[in-house]
């Protein structure tokens, strides 16, 4: 079955400390993995996108990596802003047939960051 | 604001009443895409367009619910007959479809309408 799961749910830190975010996928066949940031009431937005020979994709203070072997993919964050508290969202897509690829959403890692 | 636009931003009707939502993607989209969330949860994908086709369609899409392209823009997303399982954030994307796929293309979210059931 084609999943995504992230960990973990909810996490709390400090302003200015770094956290990592966890993605776990069994995707197949697989074409790419997004991040994306979700405020709360808002839609998401895109932070990151990594095919399958990227390891690695940097947007300011937030560094992605993936390991296609493992099916593995992380969101690092560095240096952490009290605007950083949202949903993130791991999304896989599935290479189809059809010239559409099916997306599949992981279901958020909750972060809050506090002063 | 050239972003997508969906509206309105909430809706609270009473349990069997039918809604509409509207949206409004990024102009020169060609895809266009509903999902639904709900609370503590990723988005689920409810169907697709590519211009005016509405091309895929998921299990979750009832025959209750109804979306519409017309003219290959904005899109709207009808559901007859609402009940309490509807309540949820749904959510509209749009994307640029370039030589017929668009895996590397991000979505545009919209904001979401989110729909209460009384």
């Amino acid at each position: 079955k084609n999943q995504v799961e992230q960990s973990p749910q909810s996490l709390i830190i400090l302003e200015g400390k770094n956290c990592t975010l966890q993605c776990n996928y069994t995707v197949s066949p697989f074409s790419n993995l997004r991040w994306y940031k979700q405020d709360t009431g808002r839609g998401p937005v895109s932070l990151t996108i990594m095919t399958f020979s990227e390891n690695t994709k940097s947007n300011g203070r937030y560094t992605a990596t993936l390991d296609a072997d493992t099916k593995q993919s992380s969101l690092h964050i560095t240096a952490s802003q009290l605007s950083d508290s949202a949903s993130y969202i791991c999304v896989v897509s599935l290479r189809m047939k059809t010239s559409y690829d099916k997306v599949i959403f992981g279901p958020g890692t909750s972060l809050s960051v506090i002063p | 604001d050239t972003g997508v636009s969906q509206n309105p931003r909430h809706k609270i009707t009473k349990r069997g009443q039918n809604v509409t939502f509207r949206c409004d993607p990024i102009s020169e989209h060609n895809r266009l895409y509903w999902y639904r969330q709900t609370l503590g949860q990723g988005p689920e994908f409810l169907t697709y367009f590519q211009n005016e086709a509405q091309l895929e369609k998921s299990r979750l899409l009832s025959d209750r619910f109804s979306a519409e392209r017309p003219k290959g823009s904005f899109s709207t997303l009808e559901i007859q007959r609402t009940e309490q399982g509807d309540s949820a954030m749904y959510l509209c994307a749009s994307s640029l479809a370039l030589d017929g796929q668009d895996s590397n293309q991000p979505q545009h979210f919209g904001d979401g309408t989110r729909l209460s059931i009384l």
